[in-house]
């Protein structure tokens, strides 16, 4: 059975303090690696993740991928109140050769910035 | 920008009854998925679909069914509503192939069944 798990479940930090995220997976016909921010309403993307050591960054964001202990952390610098949100981890599975966008999520990470 | 609508943002049913989540996509995506979000649990995959008429089950198919009639439209159906159904529905679509990952998704449902 594939498997996502996340760590922390949940996390309180103050603004400016620096946050890892860590996502392991178990899953067969793995494919991508995959993070969201869900704050209110729907999880909206941030980093797609295929090759391992390879960091992707988006401003205070960065993530990278380690295929061989199969897991993946998500790094926040300066952490924002703004930051604050569940995140989520995801594997994208392959079936069949083929791709449909199947993902497997973890349980996300409750992140709260206290000002 | 893509634009996932769902029909209802809150829902509320009795046991037993049957119960329709629409979900409407604008941008022209094959791809079309369904989740539920339960505390601790995260996301998990009901169905998705890659095509008109065309629909696979995801992690936890059962109580559920889809229907896709249309490109731009997919719709869950709990056909006999039981509480353990009450949760948080969000509905996704995204381009298949090298882009199938990119899912966009809607505001979600929040369907409680008494």
């Amino acid at each position: 059975e594939d498997k996502v798990v996340q760590s922390p479940l949940s996390l309180v930090v103050h603004e400016g303090d620096t946050v890892t995220l860590n996502c392991s997976y178990e899953v067969t016909n793995f494919r991508s690696l995959l993070w969201y921010k869900q704050e209110k309403k729907a999880p909206t993307f941030l980093f797609m993740l295929t090759s391992s050591g390879i960091e992707k960054k988006s401003g205070r964001l960065s993530s990278i991928l380690d295929k061989k202990e199969l897991f993946s952390i998500l790094n926040i610098t300066a952490t924002q109140t703004g930051d604050s949100a569940v995140y989520l981890c995801a594997v994208e599975i392959i079936a069949g050769g083929t791709s449909y966008g199947k993902l497997t999520f973890g349980q996300g990470t409750i992140l709260t910035v206290h000002p | 920008d893509v634009k996932v609508t769902q029909s209802s943002r809150y829902l509320v049913k009795r046991t037993g009854e049957k119960v329709f989540l629409e979900c409407v996509q604008d941008m022209d995506h094959e791809n079309m998925f369904w989740y539920r979000q339960d505390p601790g649990l995260g996301l998990r995959l009901i169905y998705f679909s890659y095509d008109v008429k065309m629909k696979e089950k995801g992690d936890i198919p059962e109580g559920y069914s889809v229907s896709r009639e249309k490109k731009e439209r997919f719709s869950l159906i709990l056909e006999s509503a039981s509480t353990n159904q009450t949760s948080m529905y969000l509905c996704a679509s995204s381009f298949p192939g090298p882009r199938a990952h990119e899912q966009y998704f809607g505001p979600g449902t929040r369907l409680t069944v008494t």
